[in-house]
């Protein structure tokens, strides 16, 4: 069974650019998550889709970052304009149902710098 | 206790050493305790799921306890092995709703052989 499939894997940018992360679920799961990973801290979820829905979005900056997760499958997540707090690995997630109890599979995420 | 707490932060212990990490959270409105593993420049990996007050999961030299009522789980890793080096997880799952699992630091784990 294919895992939680992430690009890119590093990006560098600069303040101000934008920037967009893909995020491939494992097959038939019907929940996705994003989070972020700042330095030193625990992953933050950012946003939750179930299917192609939003059922959680309130840590999510939405001035900035916006995501999108088509047809109920693929997931972009785009930042723009990029802030330097905005440093971190951001992870996605995928599980069957979103019930309390599934696991959560994650992919390898991307490690964003902003300089 | 308001969030989810990990000590300690970081561990370096000798290969076949035994070590143990303590995950603490609120008590209340407890559902179910997540533990993952993450190596890396890797994926983290799931290692257990518990519920249940007084629950013991095992995996391989790897087991976890939890309490519900005083809130806290701790991770048993027996005779670490360099492989063992990793930044080990913990998270609470809500009680009702869609799964919103909230994350501790971590407690980052080094074995040297």
């Amino acid at each position: 069974e294919a895992g939680v499939a992430q690009s890119p894997r590093y990006k560098i940018i600069e303040k101000r650019q934008s920037v967009a992360f893909w995020c491939n679920p494992i097959s038939g799961h019907a929940t996705l998550y994003w989070y972020q990973q700042i330095l030193g801290q625990g992953p933050k979820l950012l946003i939750q889709f179930q299917n192609n829905g939003v059922v959680d979005d309130s840590q999510l900056p939405k001035d900035r970052f916006s995501a999108e997760r088509l047809k109920g499958v693929d997931s972009t997540l785009k930042i723009q304009p990029a802030k330097l707090e905005d440093s971190a690995v951001y992870l996605c997630a995928s599980s069957i149902s979103g019930g309390a109890t599934d696991t959560q599979y994650f992919g390898p995420g991307t490690r964003l710098t902003v300089l | 206790i308001l969030n989810v707490e990990q000590s300690p932060q970081s561990l370096h212990v000798q290969e076949g050493d035994s070590t143990n990490f303590t995950c603490s959270f609120p008590s209340s409105n407890f559902y179910a305790l997540h533990w993952y593993r993450w190596e890396t420049a890797k994926s983290p990996e799931a290692l257990f799921v518990m519920t249940l007050n007084g629950d013991e999961k095992k995996k391989g030299r790897i087991s976890a306890t939890l309490n519900t009522k005083e809130g806290y789980s701790y991770l048993y890793i027996k005779g670490s092995q360099p492989e063992d080096s990793a930044t080990y997880l913990c998270a609470k799952g809500p009680s009702t709703g869609f799964q919103k699992l909230v994350f501790g630091t971590g407690t980052r784990l080094l074995v040297s052989p």
